[in-house]
């Protein structure tokens, strides 16, 4: 059984519209949670964390999680030709012990920004 | 502040041959971690240090990986022998606490032929 799930795409956006990004995961105490970004051949990247259930925003982007529906969100704003990446979704806690700090990742979301 | 360095980025070598990766880092993150992703699957975690112990290696495949910290700073990983299903992208990332955010290195990608 998968433990972050995320559909892979590709995810498809025209240039200035919202993209809209989807994870689920299975382990009900997992306590935080992350949006990595990732373009090709480069080192995943932090956009955003959230830990609380609602929305937490930066600039374009907005985080939104739901612990009772075990659901994790990014929205994109105004999305650019460059925000097209593969984003990763990443969960951490929920495990006893040392297994708290690990993370556990989706496969990831491809999204193409269309100009 | 320089990121989590990683090296080297590639690395081709052939079965049963050994082979070592390093990383470095931030400066001041206790907390080191390695992971793996493999062709076609997520990111998976292999071990996380703290300091120069290791707190959690419950991800490593099997004793042909070895992962080191010694003094506390950078880390290698070796995997002796190396067999094909061992190829992949290894990352490395750290964090200053065990509950805050991580960052990624650049990988190194490991093909074993």
């Amino acid at each position: 059984q998968k433990e972050v799930e995320q559909n892979s795409g590709p995810l498809s956006v025209p240039e200035g519209a919202i993209a809209s990004l989807n994870c689920t995961y299975s382990d009900r105490g997992s306590q935080s949670f992350f949006w990595y970004r990732q373009y090709s051949g480069k080192s995943p990247e932090l956009i955003m964390s959230i830990y609380s259930n609602g929305d937490k925003e930066d600039g374009r982007f907005t985080a939104q999680l739901n612990k009772a529906s075990q659901y994790v969100s990014l929205l994109i704003r105004d999305s650019q030709p460059s925000d097209s990446a593969t984003y990763l979704c990443a969960a951490r806690g929920g495990k006893s012990g040392a297994g708290s700090y690990q993370l556990t990742f989706g496969k990831g979301t491809k999204l193409s920004v269309i100009p | 502040e320089a990121g989590v360095t990683q090296f080297p980025s590639h690395s081709v070598i052939e079965k049963g041959q050994t082979v070592t990766l390093r990383c470095d880092p931030i400066s001041g993150h206790d907390n080191l971690y390695w992971y793996r992703r493999v062709m076609g699957k997520e990111i998976k975690f292999l071990l996380h240090f703290v300091k120069e112990s290791k707190q959690d290696e419950s991800g490593m495949p099997n004793n042909r990986f070895l992962a080191e910290r010694t003094g506390g700073t950078y880390s290698t990983l070796k995997v002796q022998p190396a067999e094909l299903e061992d190829s992949g992208v290894y990352f490395c990332a750290s964090s200053r606490e065990r509950n805050t955010e991580a960052f990624f290195g650049q990988g190194t990608r490991l093909t074993v032929v």
